[in-house]
């Protein structure tokens, strides 16, 4: 079974640091994009950013609201992705979902279940 | 960042059809097309279609996407219950180098 599993999320005081991870099951994320999604509670999605595959050699691109303070990485040894998250704000506060793009889709086609992340003081 | 632009929500009768569009621009949508996702309470996302009217495997029939210029559209025909959830489209904006979502329309089955 095709499977994404987020897990790092928790509460955080604003300013504060937090890295989620991705592991991924019955998928290999080594020639695959990740993204990360994010949804405030009652709101819509939001894209966070997204990470190509190695051998796709693109640096990582980020919403405007989260660019030089949240960094997607991966790797592919473990089958997982990250993201890592600094200088957080409590506007971050949110459900993140990490989601793949497997073989012949151009669009994130695997979703995880999400993992809560809390920015209060 | 600008984002696509559908309608709060849609009503629809058991058994009726119901159309939700999403409107972007040439960066977007007019360019790139559009996908959709679904999305029930408490629920992560599931992609209905991509590349503006792809199914992935295991989508039922009764889904269909479509776009004309800068709007995309998602057509839910033979309405059931388990329709009734929120729904998204997403298009890769190649001006602004991200990607973009609708704020999502909630779809209810009456």
């Amino acid at each position: 079974e095709v499977q994404l599993v987020e897990s790092g999320g928790g509460l955080v005081q604003p300013g504060g640091s937090l890295k989620l991870s991705c592991a991924a099951s019955g998928f290999t994320l080594s020639g695959s994009a990740m993204h990360w999604v994010r949804q405030a509670s009652g709101k819509g999605l939001e894209w966070v950013g997204r990470i190509r595959s190695k051998a796709d050699n693109h640096p990582a691109l980020y919403a405007a609201s989260v660019k030089g303070r949240f960094t997607i990485s991966r790797d592919d040894s473990k089958n997982t992705a990250y993201l890592q998250m600094n200088s957080l704000k409590t506007e971050d506060t949110a459900i993140y979902y990490c989601a793949g793009v497997s073989d012949g889709f151009d669009v994130f086609n695997i979703w995880g279940q999400g993992t809560m992340v809390t920015v209060s003081s | 960042q600008a984002g696509l632009t559908q309608p709060p929500s849609v009503s629809k009768g058991l058994r009726q059809a119901a159309t939700l569009t999403c409107t972007g621009n040439s960066d977007n949508i007019g360019n790139q097309g559009a996908a959709w996702l679904q999305q029930h309470q408490g629920h992560p996302p599931k992609l209905l279609s991509y590349r503006n009217d792809n199914r992935p495997s295991g989508i039922s029939e009764r889904f269909s996407a479509s776009r004309s210029g800068n709007t995309a559209s998602l057509t839910i025909t033979g309405l059931q219950p388990e329709d009734e959830a929120d729904y998204y489209c997403s298009a890769w904006d190649s001006s602004l180098d991200v990607w973009v979502f609708g704020g999502g329309t909630k779809l209810t089955v009456l």
